[in-house]
C-alpha cells in the first residue's frame, strides 16, 4: 500500500482524442512524477511537478501536458492521441525534500489503449 | 549518458532454486542512487531496496540479497529459496544527484517465473 492512487484504471480511446488520468497521493508528497511504460519495457520519465510547478521533463511532446494541485492530486493530459501512446501510466511521488535518495512510491497506474 | 541494462528479458527457474537477477548501469556522476522495484500483474511498482554509490556493502533481507559492485557497476539482486510469488518483472533503476529532477532510468526489465 503505498498511498497513491490513481483513475481511471483501463479506457480505451481512438487516435487523436484527448486523455486525463488521474493521481491522488500521499499527504506530504510535494513532488509528482510521470511515467509511460510502453508493453515489455520499463517505465520512461515524462515529467515531474514539485510545488505545483514543472521541474524537469523527460523525451516527451508537448502534447503531453501536467498539472499539480494543491490537494496532493495531479493530472497528465495527453491531446491528439497516437496508436504509440497506448501504454501503462505510473503516477509516483514522494516526499519533501526532493532528493536523488528518495524513495519514489508508485500507483498501479493507468492502462491505455489508443485504437 | 546514464543507462541501466538488465540483459535477462526472462527467467524460469523452479520453486526453492536460488536465482540472481543481473543489473549493469552506467553513470558519469559519483554520487547516485540505484533500486530495485518488483512489478507484480497489478501493475504497481513495489520497492524493494535502495543504495548509493558510496555503500558497497552487501545487503541481505529474508530471502533477498543484494551484491553492488562499483568496479563492475553492478548492482544484482539474488532471491534465495524461491516462491511462487515472487514471480513477477523486476526492474533496476537508478537516481543520478547531478540531474535537479532526480528522476528514476529504468532497466527494461527481468520477467521471473517460478514454477510449482
Amino acid at each position: 500500500e503505498t498511498g497513491v492512487t490513481q483513475s481511471p484504471t483501463h479506457l480505451i480511446k481512438t487516435r487523436g482524442q484527448q486523455v486525463t488520468l488521474r493521481c491522488s497521493s500521499q499527504s506530504g508528497h510535494n513532488t509528482v512524477s510521470w511515467y509511460q511504460q510502453a508493453l515489455g519495457q520499463g517505465p520512461q520519465f515524462i515529467f515531474q511537478y514539485y510545488r505545483e510547478e514543472e521541474n524537469g521533463r523527460g523525451n516527451f511532446p508537448p502534447r503531453f501536458s501536467g498539472l499539480q494541485f494543491p490537494n496532493y492530486s495531479s493530472e497528465l493530459n495527453v491531446n491528439a492521441l497516437e496508436l504509440d501512446d497506448s501504454a501503462l501510466y505510473l503516477c509516483a511521488s514522494s516526499p519533501v525534500p526532493q532528493w536523488a535518495g528518495n524513495t519514489i512510491y508508485f500507483g498501479e497506474g493507468s492502462w491505455l489503449t489508443v485504437v | 549518458a546514464q543507462k541501466v541494462t538488465q540483459a535477462q528479458t526472462e527467467i524460469s527457474v523452479v520453486e526453492k532454486e536460488d536465482v540472481t537477477l543481473d543489473c549493469v548501469y552506467e553513470t558519469r556522476d559519483t554520487t547516485y542512487y540505484l533500486f530495485w522495484y518488483k512489478q507484480p500483474p497489478s501493475g504497481e511498482l513495489v520497492f524493494l531496496i535502495r543504495r548509493n554509490s558510496f555503500d558497497e556493502q552487501n545487503e541481505i533481507s529474508g530471502r533477498y540479497s543484494w551484491n553492488f559492485q562499483k568496479s563492475t557497476s553492478s548492482f544484482n539482486f539474488t532471491i534465495t529459496a524461491s516462491q511462487v510469488v515472487d514471480s513477477a518483472v523486476y526492474f533496476c533503476a537508478l537516481s543520478e544527484v547531478g540531474d535537479s529532477s532526480y528522476k528514476l532510468i529504468f532497466g527494461s526489465g527481468t520477467r521471473l517465473l517460478v514454477r510449482p
